[in-house]
């Protein structure tokens, strides 16, 4: 099983469409949750960090289930250019000043117009 | 916002050359890292540093070698390019337990 794992997708999604996309992770020790995007041969660019208690950035929306060990990225009223690659990504604390970042795979939006 | 920078944007060069690829960040951040992406797929780690004159090598087994001498660079060098090297290579760096922040990426590409 890998350590953080997203629904690679594509999510063909309409605009003004609602889309939620779930990654899960698999060391439930892990300290720190991000949602970054990555555009068509761009460099990753964080989105948000995801806070215990959820959290809203204008149309997106975090939110972190340590119970089930997931993270959740919902995004409302989609526009095109919303169209990108998401990646969950995990920091795990190994101990002592180390920590280990774990990437997901990613899940490919593609909002229609 | 971190500033970090990458040079060259991109790179064609023949088999066999030698090539550094720069990384500089003006945050000083302690972390920095090195990860390799091809074309729609995903990241691997190939380097990381926690600090000057430290510096461990990724998940993804790679030729290539880093160092550390100051804070703000952390160098990527290939000895000998070779085709198989062809890809996007991607610095990025961040301090203590923050976000992850990445430089805009080499493209390189070995004929």
């Amino acid at each position: 099983r890998k350590e953080v794992e997203q629904d690679p997708g594509p999510f063909n999604v309409p605009e003004g469409a609602t889309v939620a996309f779930n990654c899960t992770y698999s060391n439930s020790a892990s300290q720190s949750f991000f949602w970054y995007r990555q555009d068509c041969r761009k460099e990753p660019k964080l989105l948000m960090s995801v806070y215990s208690s959820g959290n809203e950035d204008g149309r997106f929306t975090a939110q972190l289930n340590r119970a089930s060990q997931y993270i959740s990225l919902l995004i409302r009223d989609s526009k095109l250019s919303d169209s990108a690659t998401y990646l969950c990504v995990v920091n795990d604390l190994a101990g002592g000043a180390t920590n280990k970042l774990i990437f997901g795979t990613g899940t490919l939006l593609a909002v229609q117009p | 916002e971190a500033d970090i920078y990458q040079t060259p944007r991109y790179l064609v060069i023949g088999t066999g050359k030698k090539i550094t690829l720069e990384c500089s960040q003006t945050m000083g951040h302690d972390k920095m890292y090195w990860y390799q992406q091809d074309p729609g797929m995903e990241l691997h780690l190939i380097h990381y540093s926690y600090g000057v004159n430290s510096t461990e090598k990724g998940d993804l087994s790679s030729e290539s070698t880093v160092s550390r001498i100051r804070t703000e660079h952390f160098p990527l060098t290939l000895e000998s390019a070779r085709p198989s090297h062809t890809s996007q290579y991607l610095c990025a760096s961040k301090q203590g337990s923050s976000p992850l922040h990445f430089g805009n990426g080499t493209r390189l590409t070995v004929t």
